[in-house]
């Protein structure tokens, strides 16, 4: 059965460097998203993606994050300049609508 | 109020009983009811999905919605040690690219 994969498992960063978070959607899917997991909080909305633009962003999707599809399968996540509570697993999904199927997320450990 | 509500637990079962996991929601505007389980530092893997009102069945899961009530349910039958997770529900009120809300989880182990 297809899956939603994402790379690395685990981002060890120091306080102010950039990571990319990468993810390969399920191929016949439409939509992207983001979702991150505080440790022991629920499952928040960062942004959704669709027709290689922005379709809807949270408030927690600041000026730091930035999302692209560079090259038809992979989906990526930048955040510029990480800090402390940027600590969390971050999960990518994709959908041809709904439901969503999610990836086995990245931890990012921010130090 | 919250969006989503979702007792945390955790609900703690023998094997083979049923498990019964439930959210409210306040949002009339959804329409799209989905469970997930979630195992430690895993993403959510899709369980169930309803629109709307009713009940839905598969194997040993089974999910009601209750629009009218803003309820929904998932029951787990002959419960197995694996099913030991956090249960999300999540909803959304359109069936294409619409962001999904998520419940707060439901921890559930179940006892050989």
């Amino acid at each position: 059965e297809p899956e939603v994969t994402q790379t690395p498992s685990h981002q060890v960063t120091q306080m102010g460097q950039e990571v990319i978070l990468r993810c390969v959607p399920i191929s016949n899917h439409l939509y992207f998203y983001w979702y991150r997991q505080i440790l022991g909080q629920k499952v928040e909305f960062l942004v959704s993606f669709y027709n290689n633009e922005i379709s809807e962003k949270s408030e927690i999707f600041d000026d730091q994050f930035s999302v692209e599809r560079p090259d038809g399968s992979n989906f990526t996540l930048k955040i510029r300049s990480t800090k402390l509570e940027d600590s969390a697993m971050y999960f990518c999904a994709s959908g041809k609508g709904t439901p969503l199927h999610f990836g086995n997320g990245t931890r990012l450990t921010v130090t | 109020q919250k969006e989503v509500e979702q007792d945390p637990g955790p609900l703690s079962v023998p094997e083979g009983a049923i498990v019964s996991l439930n959210c409210t929601y306040s949002n009339s505007a959804f329409q799209y009811f989905m469970w997930y389980r979630q195992y430690s530092r895993k993403g959510p893997e899709l369980l169930m999905y309803t629109y709307s009102s009713g009940n839905k069945e598969d194997g040993r899961f089974t999910a009601q919605v209750d629009k009218s009530s803003k309820y929904i349910s998932l029951f787990i039958r002959d419960s197995q040690p694996s099913d030991s997770a956090t249960y999300l529900c999540a909803m959304s009120a359109t069936a294409a690219g619409n962001k999904l809300t998520f419940g707060g989880g439901t921890r559930v182990l179940v006892k050989p």
